[in-house]
């Protein structure tokens, strides 16, 4: 079985400033996809960026990047130059290539907070 | 452009009732999933589906029911509601082969159970 950890239940950062949060996952599957999601006081779940585990190239999106450690099996997202609109929760979740259902594993979720 | 819809929005029901969330999607996407989202758990994954009448269980499956009459529909039963069912409830869909693509979620339903 796959698990997603974040150990970071809540981040503090100021606007403009730069946060990572950490991801790390456990599997014995060499082919998989991994994905961040946002999930705003809205309560809405915003996909942010999605990584194939083939692709050796970090993925970027705007203001977000991922660090990408497959050996590691590591996954952080970096969000740059905060706004007071990525105060979210976010989401860790992975998915292995082989399973037809395209179940979703997800992590606890890290609070992240943009403060003024 | 309705998208994923789900309703309630909020919901609170009483211990030993049988409750129904609804879940319905305008995109005729074959997959379907029911999450629930606890605090330290993040998402657990309660039931999915590939089609209609296709149907399977996820993590945690124990107290639900579902059905996939309809492939836009997907609705999901608490057959005795339990106060331990009190979370916040959501339902996905993908449009490609297995999500790879990722998912495209409904806004969710926050049940509470008295």
């Amino acid at each position: 079985a796959q698990t997603v950890t974040q150990s970071q239940p809540e981040m503090s950062v100021q606007e403009a400033e730069t946060v990572t949060l950490s991801c790390t996952y456990d599997t014995s599957e060499n082919n998989y996809y991994l994905f961040w999601y946002k999930q705003p006081p809205s309560r809405q779940m915003i996909l942010v960026i999605r990584q194939e585990a083939y692709k050796q190239q970090n993925a970027t999106e705007n203001r977000f990047s991922v660090n990408f450690q497959k050996a590691a099996k590591s996954f952080s997202l970096k969000i740059s130059d905060s706004q007071l609109g990525d105060t979210a929760m976010y989401f860790c979740a992975f998915m292995i290539e082989t399973d037809s259902w395209g179940k979703l594993q997800f992590g606890a979720g890290t609070q992240v907070v943009v403060t003024p | 452009d309705a998208g994923i819809t789900q309703s309630p929005r909020y919901k609170i029901t009483e211990t030993g009732r049988q409750v129904t969330l609804m879940c319905h999607q305008t995109w005729s996407h074959s997959y379907m999933f029911w999450y629930r989202q606890d605090l330290g758990h993040g998402l657990r994954l309660i039931y999915y589906s590939a089609a209609a009448d296709i149907t399977d269980k996820g993590e945690v499956p124990d107290g639900y029911v579902v059905s996939r009459s309809k492939t836009e529909n997907f609705p999901l039963t608490l057959e005795s509601a339990t106060r331990s069912q009190t979370s916040v409830y959501f339902c996905a869909s993908s449009e490609s082969t297995g999500g790879r693509e990722g998912y495209t979620f409904g806004s969710g339903t926050r049940l509470t159970v008295v």
